[in-house]
């Protein structure tokens, strides 16, 4: 099975500066997705953004935007200009483009400094 | 509006009780799934189905069992085998292949008596 790890447990950042959080993979396939979901302290898990792996540009959605590195199977998250709001924890999930399952990583808690 | 709905918010289970979990999805969605969260932890696969009559283990299985009788819907059922079932459950639905994102409903919050 594949798996996701974020070695990051807890992030902070000061308002409406700039973090990345981290996200590496291990999978010997060559078609995959994955993706970066938001779980506000309400507990719904929102999708942030979603990145193709035969897609060489990074996504971006707004004020999010990822850096794909393929042969490092590493994904991370840059969110800039940080919101209060942005407070939550962060998932990383990867999806074989053969199958249905999704595998999860364990989570960043990023708390957002006024 | 096309989402996923899960109910009850809050479910009190008591000794040797099996109690079920609602999810209803209106997206037209092929896939549906059962996700444990525990405090501080991922999310841990129970069960998902990719069609209607059809479903198959995740990593966290025992003591949990489901049904997929309709396309819209895929109760959990919690059983008394399940000896630490307080966690925050949810449930999510994608379309069959082509890559599609998972979407999540609101969760179920399940606490022991």
């Amino acid at each position: 099975a594949q798996t996701v790890t974020q070695s990051q447990p807890e992030m902070s950042v000061q308002e409406a500066e700039t973090v990345t959080l981290s996200c590496t993979y291990d999978t010997s396939e060559s078609d995959y997705y994955l993706f970066w979901y938001k779980q506000p302290p309400s507990r719904q898990m929102i999708l942030v953004i979603r990145q193709e792996a035969y897609k060489q540009q990074n996504a971006t959605e707004n004020r999010f935007s990822v850096n794909f590195q393929k042969a490092a199977k590493s994904f991370s998250l840059k969110i800039s200009d940080s919101q209060l709001g942005d407070a939550a924890m962060y998932f990383c999930a990867y999806r074989s483009a053969r199958g249905n399952q999704f595998y999860f990583g364990t989570g960043t808690s990023l708390t957002v400094i006024p | 509006d096309g989402g996923i709905t899960q109910s009850p918010k809050y479910l009190f289970r008591k000794e040797g009780q099996n109690v079920t979990l609602s999810c209803e999805q209106n997206l037209n969605h092929d896939a549906m799934y059962w996700y444990r969260q525990d405090p501080g932890q991922g999310l841990r696969l129970i069960y998902y189905s990719q069609i209607v009559n059809d479903f198959q283990k995740g990593d966290i299985a025992e003591g949990y069992s489901v049904s997929r009788e309709k396309k819209e819907s895929f109760p959990l059922t919690v059983t008394s085998a399940q000896k630490n079932p307080t966690a925050f459950y949810l449930c999510a639905s994608t379309i069959q292949g082509t890559g599609g994102t998972q979407y999540f409903g609101p969760g179920t919050r399940l606490l022991v008596l």
